[in-house]
């Protein structure tokens, strides 16, 4: 079965400290892995898109990295400002899949200044 | 519009009443996928439109629920006869649906109060 899991459920930081959130996932192919950012209240905001193991996208404070089992997104030096819910997602390219995502339950970041 | 719309931003109903809500993808994108996001849960896939094939329905939790796509873009998904535990945001997305584009772009989503 296809299954997403994100750890930790929830992140404390204080603002300038660096950390990590991991996504692992179990599919039958894999046609991309994507990270979103949810502010309370609104919908998914996207972050990344990766295709293939070895992949790395950036975006200031963020980046995201893939392997053949998980992928990190990396916060370095988080400002209070990056405090969300982080959401990774997979899409299946195998079974019957028609190209819905398949949602991990989330990271809670909090950064404190 | 610039990005994927969604209304309305709130819906309260009682139990038993039938409920619509709309989705506006994004301008030429021909994937079109609807969600559900109850409290402490992940998103759970409901439905997938492409193009002009058939949808993909194998997320619908029952029969109460529908969904249609007219002229390949503005969507509605209806809910009959509404109970408690449908209570949850509805967010739409949208995708271009091409290798390598793959990205799905969300919306606001509906907040659905059920009472």
């Amino acid at each position: 079965e296809d299954q997403v899991t994100q750890s930790p459920e929830a992140l404390r930081l204080q603002e300038g400290e660096s950390s990590s959130l991991n996504c692992s996932y179990t599919v039958s192919g894999l046609r991309g892995l994507f990270w979103y950012r949810q502010d309370p209240g609104k919908g998914p905001e996207f972050l990344f898109t990766l295709y293939s193991a070895g992949e790395e996208k950036e975006k200031e404070r963020l980046k995201a990295t893939l392997t053949k089992k998980e992928s990190f997104l990396h916060i370095t030096a988080p400002k209070p400002e990056d405090s969300a819910t982080y959401l990774c997602a997979v899409s299946p390219s195998g079974g019957g899949s028609q190209g819905n995502l398949i949602f991990g339950k989330g990271t809670k970041l909090s950064v404190k200044p | 519009g610039a990005g994927v719309s969604q209304s309305p931003s709130n819906k309260v109903t009682e139990k038993g009443k039938d409920v619509e809500l709309r989705c506006d993808p994004i301008s030429g994108h021909t994937a079109l996928y609807w969600y559900r996001q109850s409290l402490g849960q992940g998103l759970e896939f409901l439905i997938y439109f492409q193009g002009n094939s058939a949808p993909d329905k194998s997320g619908l939790p029952s029969d109460r629920f529908s969904a249609e796509r007219t002229g390949g873009s503005v969507s509605t998904l209806t809910i009959q006869r509404t109970q408690q535990e449908d209570s949850a945001v509805y967010l739409c997305a949208s995708s271009l649906r091409l290798a390598g584009q793959e990205t799905q772009y969300f919306g606001p989503g509906t907040r659905l109060l059920v009472l």
